[in-house]
């Protein structure tokens, strides 16, 4: 196991509510990654981090933004959740360029 | 901007034979990273293989191989004896100096007994 956590594993929400996924890591790496993943669509970059208060847009930013305030934390807050939203969301940690990305076990979030 | 395409939702093989995943990327950069990722059915992923750009020989990790074409912007993934344990959905990513990992839409492979 990589040492990587996210939480919670499952959550139902209703639309217009606000909604924080949390990312907990124990390897002190670097960066970090939120993703969504949807059939057709693979996975797609939501927000990256390159450090502590260092972060970064991806391919699908709206709507969705992320705090890094410690090295082993990293959140992803919608701030009024949409039924678009409704996905399995993967956080990555890795420690550079050519290193693995180890993903965290994804969280299912539904928008009703 | 980088950009990563699958082009293959699907496909097939039959169990023993070969088989190649397509995946081309588009990128400013000289230097580049790229990967294959596998997720099973129990959604974790797991690295196949890795490449660095401006190495020319093509990586090699078992009965996976790549064949990269830097010009053509293209990186397939040849997996050879396919096994049923193989069965899964195949993601090609990119990284770049900016830290950004990029995938495409994947490949869903199915193996045939």
């Amino acid at each position: 196991d990589a040492g990587i956590t996210q939480s919670p594993r499952h959550k139902v929400t209703e639309t217009g509510t606000p909604v924080t996924l949390r990312c907990h890591q124990t390897e002190n790496h670097r960066y970090m990654y939120w993703y969504r993943q949807d059939p057709g669509h693979g996975l797609r970059l939501i927000h990256y981090s390159y450090g502590v208060k260092d972060t970064d847009k991806g391919e699908v930013s709206d709507g969705y933004s992320v705090s890094r305030s410690k090295t082993e934390d990293f959140l992803l807050t919608l701030e009024s959740a949409t039924s678009s939203q409704t996905s399995v969301y993967f956080c990555a940690i890795t420690t550079g360029l050519y290193t693995e990305a180890f993903f965290g076990q994804g969280t299912r979030l539904t928008v009703v | 901007a980088q950009t990563v395409t699958q082009s293959q939702p699907e496909m097939s093989v039959q169990e023993a034979e070969t088989v190649t995943l397509s995946c081309t990327y588009d990128t400013s950069e000289s230097d580049y990273y790229l990967f294959w990722y596998k997720q099973p059915p129990s959604r974790q992923m797991i690295l196949v293989i890795r490449q660095e750009a401006y190495k020319q020989q093509n990586a090699t990790e078992n009965r996976f191989s790549v064949n990269f074409q830097k010009a053509a912007k293209s990186f397939s993934l040849k997996i050879s004896d396919s096994q049923l344990g193989d069965a899964a959905m195949y993601f090609c990513a990119q990284m770049d100096s900016s830290y950004k990992l990029i995938f495409g839409s994947g490949t869903r492979l199915l193996v045939r007994p």
